[in-house]
């Protein structure tokens, strides 16, 4: 049992280039989440998928773009790469409407030059 | 908005020994969850322990247990005889059915365990 893949774990892009971060469960979860962690501010959300055919914005959603492809995969896309984009980015999944804990893919390191 | 703040970003425990890691969060919600989860240097985010606000008794897992203060609005997670292993970032968490379930983390601890 896989859990939550991402794709890919590290990546280096220049400042205007672009990118498509790849996320896929296996545990049948409804809801899929796509995260950024940065130093000192805890991890903060940039879009979700409540359930398959849905996405919503979340706190920090400027910059990106969002795909729930099916109900195993959700990609997250940056259109054209800013510095500011460089963060530890994390998906995650849980059941619908409930309080089940988030399951964490193992984050991809995005440094934007 | 919901808050979760952790006011402390750095402790530290010598192996064996407790340790607790403070969190505290504001709502005006009656209905809501909490989470701790751990972040090791592997990165990988794993649940450590979760309460109902409506249990008033305090979870536990095997070390890990928490202090409930609802009042207080505190939310406390204690590890017992600490290990190496328990080396990690840990996070504080909140969700409310008013908020979709939507987890609000906290700032995160840093946990050094000294042998």
């Amino acid at each position: 049992n896989a859990g939550v893949t991402q794709t890919p774990k590290f990546q280096v892009l220049k400042t205007g280039q672009s990118m498509t971060l790849q996320c896929a469960q296996d545990m049948n979860h409804n809801s899929m989440y796509w995260y950024r962690q940065d130093p000192g501010m805890g991890l903060r959300l940039i879009y979700y998928s409540a359930s398959e055919g849905t996405t919503d914005k979340g706190e920090v959603p400027n910059g990106y773009n969002v795909s729930r492809l099916n109900k195993r995969e959700f990609s997250l896309r940056l259109e054209s790469a800013a510095p500011s984009q460089t963060s530890v980015y994390f998906c995650a999944s849980s059941r619908q409407g409930n309080s089940y804990e988030q399951y964490f893919g193992p984050g991809t390191r995005l440094t934007v030059t | 908005a919901q808050t979760v703040t952790q006011s402390q970003p750095e402790m530290s425990v010598q192996e064996a020994e407790t340790v607790t890691l403070s969190c505290t969060y504001d709502t005006s919600e009656s209905d809501y969850y909490l989470f701790w989860y751990k972040q090791p240097p592997s990165r990988q985010m794993i649940l450590v322990i979760r309460q109902e606000a409506y249990k008033q008794q305090n979870a536990t897992e095997n070390r890990f247990s928490v202090n409930f203060q609802k009042a207080a609005k505190s939310f406390s997670l204690k590890i017992s005889d600490s290990q190496l292993g328990d080396a990690a970032m840990y996070f504080c968490a909140y969700s409310t059915p008013g908020g979709s379930y939507i987890p609000t983390f906290g700032r995160g601890t840093s946990l050094i365990v000294h042998p």
